[in-house]
């Protein structure tokens, strides 16, 4: 069973910095079939970035999709109040068909 | 557009058996490659994956909950249906369902409803 493992669990930064968020998988997975999310409290995630680095629907280019192998990782430039959130990464293959990762919390220092 | 819409009841007993409805619009799960997933989110804790269902009726479980897990399909109605058996206080959680798409991306959701187990 691939597991897949976020760091950091909490990131402080502030508006206009730069965040790096990590996703490690337990075995190789191609990166055709990593995506990210962001959800907000009481919302459901929002689709961010998914099939290699293609952006979804209305999703700025500041967000940003990169990795390859077991090593996979969302960068969000120049941070703004609303993108201080929660933010999963996700893999769809075979046994299981899905997974999440635990989450990485975006925090404004 | 797509969009989708969770129903079931909020409060289960322990023991009980919970039965959500999923209903969707704006896409087929009669078309090749279509698919809808089911996740859930514990209070304050992360999504897990439960189930999928393709478009040819091949079913998927989470491995930890396949045995109390079944999903099936009413394409003639635009739903799929999420059976969980002997629902326990740990199962209490928001239920999502999702559409999925082609790199098993989940840009459609449903709203999420909230699930209680409690005696």
């Amino acid at each position: 069973e691939i597991v897949l493992t976020q760091s950091p669990g909490t990131l402080s930064l502030s508006p206009g910095d730069t965040a790096t968020l990590s996703c490690r998988a337990s075995q190789s997975v191609s990166i055709s079939y990593i995506a990210w999310y962001q959800q907000r409290p009481g919302q459901a995630p929002r689709l961010l970035i998914y099939g290699a680095s293609g952006r979804a629907t209305d999703i700025p280019d500041r967000f940003s999709g990169s990795g390859s192998g077991t090593d996979f990782t969302l960068t969000i430039h120049r941070l703004e109040p609303e993108d201080f959130a929660v933010y999963y990464c996700q893999r769809y293959g075979s046994s299981p068909a899905y997974s999440f990762g635990q989450g990485t919390k975006l925090e404004m220092k | 557009q797509i969009t989708l819409k969770e129903s079931g009841p909020n409060l289960v007993k322990p023991t009980q058996p919970l039965t959500l409805t999923c209903t969707f619009s704006g896409f087929s799960l009669s078309s090749d490659g279509a698919g809808v997933v089911w996740i859930r989110q514990p209070p304050g804790q992360a999504l897990e994956w439960l189930a999928l269902v393709y478009w040819d009726d091949d079913k998927h479980y989470s491995p930890s909950l396949k045995n109390r897990l079944t999903i099936t399909t009413d394409t003639s109605k635009n739903q799929v249906v999420l059976k969980m058996t002997n629902m326990d206080s740990v199962d209490t959680a928001t239920y999502f369902c999702a559409h999925k798409g082609g790199f098993g991306e989940l840009q459609y959701w449903g709203q999420g409803t909230p699930v209680t187990v409690s005696s």
